[in-house]
């Protein structure tokens, strides 16, 4: 089946260091989103991907979406404690079929 | 103030036994969703509904069952039939069928003893 692959599992950074992770599907995506899940809390849109290339900013958090559709990142410049939690992104395939595959999440820790 | 709301937030049921999870949106979205989730794991999809009156099953619906008599509620049975039903069980809905941003509600922590 279609599956989204997301890397890495785990990571852990200091304050103030950078973070990305990056998410990958074998077959183009017609678009991804990002959420956010706080330890104990419940997953929260981001943002969407749309075109090919295409790259959002957010204060701190850069999202990118590759030329092919198969791939996306979000990188986080100068970590803090708040960014603490589990990132999520979802991939849609097609637009018919009204749900997306998440993938597996990275959750970020943060040192201060 | 609008939004998804999911009750009870934490429910504890004997092994055997059917429950439902509530889950009701004042969002006026079409599209309504169930997932699992597992400690450090992902979100699997159960089952969705586009629209009034239909539903579909999604990844891992064996064991669970879902109506969707009303635009604003979808709830979820998981029966005995579930081997394992001890799970964070999210709703979410969104706006159309074509998944744009979905919305998620606090969650149900279902405890299976």
């Amino acid at each position: 089946g279609q599956q989204v692959m997301q890397i890495p599992q785990y990571q852990h950074v200091q304050e103030g260091e950078d973070f990305t992770t990056y998410c990958n599907s074998s077959t183009t995506l017609s678009n991804i989103q990002w959420y956010k899940q706080r330890p104990g809390g419940h997953p929260v849109f981001l943002i969407q991907l749309v075109k090919s290339g295409e790259v959002k900013k957010q204060k701190r958090l850069t999202f990118q979406f590759g030329e092919a559709k198969k791939n996306s990142s979000l990188h986080i410049t100068a970590t803090q404690t708040t960014d603490v939690g589990t990132y999520f992104c979802a991939g849609l395939y097609n637009t018919n079929a009204g749900k997306s595959t998440f993938g597996d999440g990275t959750t970020l820790t943060v040192k201060p | 103030d609008g939004g998804i709301t999911q009750s009870p937030k934490y429910l504890f049921r004997k092994e055997g036994q059917n429950v439902t999870l509530s889950c009701e949106q004042n969002l006026n979205h079409d599209a309504m969703y169930w997932y699992r989730q597992d400690p450090g794991q992902g979100l699997r999809l159960i089952y969705y509904s586009q629209i009034v009156n239909d539903f579909q099953k999604g990844d891992i619906a064996e064991g669970y069952s879902v109506s969707r008599e009303k635009k604003e509620s979808f709830p979820l049975t998981v029966t005995s039939a579930q081997k394992n039903p001890t799970a964070f069980y999210l709703c979410a809905s969104s706006p159309n069928r074509g998944w744009t941003e979905a919305f998620f509600g606090q969650g149900t922590r279902l405890t299976v003893v």
